[in-house]
């Protein structure tokens, strides 16, 4: 079973719109962590930010905010005022506690394509 | 600092060849781990080494195999290549194997199995 599911493949927005990339995760555990990274062209995937089972308290972190909701078990992100530098494909990660290997289990991807 | 390293960035192999590819840590970072991404997928765990030992390992057959060196730098082996090996090998840095550490990784080595 797909533990972590992003249902948007591709997003195009103009730039400066505000844009929300959802992810929705599965796992049996209580403690766990959720990652979202931004892989550019380039290859590299890039940490963008990270979320534990613990807290939900929901952040900004410049045009960067999420939203984590452990009864849905939904942690989205929103990036606000898009620039065309964010044009990449973005991943949701689950990383869970007992874990052989603490490995990520990524999401497939959401493509978004900001339009200048 | 140096980022994560991987070498080389691209390779052309032939089926039911034999293939290596290398990865350097962050300095200081004792933990590697290596994904596939195949084309329109996200990544998916092939092994994890922390300290030289092996510390987990997908779901992937005995034809891929890896090692870490006392240097904490790890090659990926993959035998018997088949085209559906063709992806993006990424190599990710961790600075141990606790859960919330987040991992940095290399801009990955384009493997094309013709």
């Amino acid at each position: 079973a797909q533990k972590v599911t992003q249902a948007q493949t591709e997003i195009s927005v103009v730039e400066k719109e505000d844009v929300t990339l959802d992810c929705v995760y599965e796992t049996r555990d209580t403690t766990y962590y959720l990652f979202w990274y931004k892989q550019p062209p380039s290859g590299e995937l890039v940490f963008l930010i990270r979320r534990n089972s613990f807290d939900e308290q929901n952040e900004i972190s410049g045009r960067y905010s999420w939203n984590f909701q452990k009864s849905t078990s939904s942690f989205n992100f929103t990036i606000t005022a898009s620039q065309v530098v964010d044009s990449a494909v973005y991943f949701c990660a689950l990383s869970e506690a007992p874990n052989t290997g603490n490995q990520f289990y990524f999401g497939t991807g959401t493509s978004l394509t900001v339009i200048p | 600092d140096a980022g994560v390293t991987q070498s080389p960035t691209h390779l052309i192999k032939t089926r039911g060849q034999q293939v290596t590819l290398r990865c350097s840590p962050i300095s200081g970072h004792k933990s590697v781990s290596w994904y596939q991404q195949v084309l329109g997928q996200g990544p998916q765990f092939i092994f994890q080494y922390y300290e030289k030992e092996e510390r987990g390992r997908g779901n992937f057959p005995d034809r891929f195999s890896a090692r870490q060196f006392p240097n904490y730098s790890s090659e990926l082996n993959v035998n018997a290549l088949l085209l559906g090996d063709s992806a993006l090998y990424l190599c990710a840095s961790r600075f141990g194997v606790a859960v919330h550490t987040e991992a940095f990784f290399g801009q990955g080595t384009r493997l094309t199995v013709v």
